[in-house]
């Protein structure tokens, strides 16, 4: 089945220090979506990629899509402690609908 | 607009008894989907629901393991004779389509004892 793999798993950053965590899927995808999980929270989504290369930006999240629509990026510029919490890259494949997570990567940032 | 909403927040069951957990999906929305999520692991997909039809129960062990979504009410999530295995947080997320971002509820978080 479709599996998507996250590196790094932690990642500890002073803060004002840039962040990014990868993810890579076994087998070409619809769309990617990115959520961000506080400590004993729940999913928040981000935002979702849907064309090959596409690149999107939200103020000091940069977001982009593979070529191939395989792998995806999730980049913090000069990070700052709210951005402390798990950030997860979620797959679907043909069904469009069924979401696989990858194990995500904690952020924590250093003040 | 109130957003998906779950409980209980917190369930403790003692092995072999049922835990029963409600999700009600945004206004508008009538998909509904479950996860599981473990300690420092990702979520877990379970099930897929639109109203009175379970669409895709690919992730959900076919034992002890039941969701529906009927026409009134929020989707509940069985599991019957629970077992520590089952400790977990469990969350349902909620969208108005199928390739839609999920909106997603606090979690129940479940021990078993």
């Amino acid at each position: 089945g479709q599996q998507v793999m996250q590196i790094p798993q932690y990642q500890h950053v002073q803060e004002g220090e840039d962040f990014t965590t990868y993810c890579n899927s076994s087998t070409t995808l619809s769309n990617i979506q990115w959520y961000k999980q506080r400590p004993g929270g729940h999913p928040v989504f981000l935002i979702q990629l849907v064309k090959s290369g596409e690149v999107k930006k939200q103020k000091r999240l940069t977001f982009q899509f593979g070529e191939a629509k395989k792998n995806s990026s999730l980049h913090i510029t000069a990070t700052q402690t709210t951005d402390v919490g798990t950030y997860f890259c979620a797959g679907s494949g043909g069904s469009n609908y069924k979401l696989t997570f990858g194990k995500g990567t904690l952020l924590t940032v250093n003040p | 607009n109130a957003g998906v909403m779950q409980n209980p927040r917190h369930l403790v069951r003692r092995r072999g008894q049922e835990a029963r957990l409600r999700c009600s999906p945004m206004k508008g929305h009538s998909h509904v989907y479950w996860y599981r999520q473990l300690p420092e692991e990702g979520l877990k997909f379970m099930v897929y629901l639109q109203k009175e039809n379970i669409i895709d129960e690919s992730g959900m062990p076919k034992e002890r393991f039941s969701a529906e979504f009927p026409k009134e009410g929020p989707s509940i999530l069985r599991i019957q004779q629970v077992v520590r295995g089952d400790s977990a947080a469990y969350f349902c997320a909620s969208s108005p389509g199928h390739s839609y971002e999920q909106y997603f509820g606090p979690g129940t978080r479940l021990t078993v004892t």
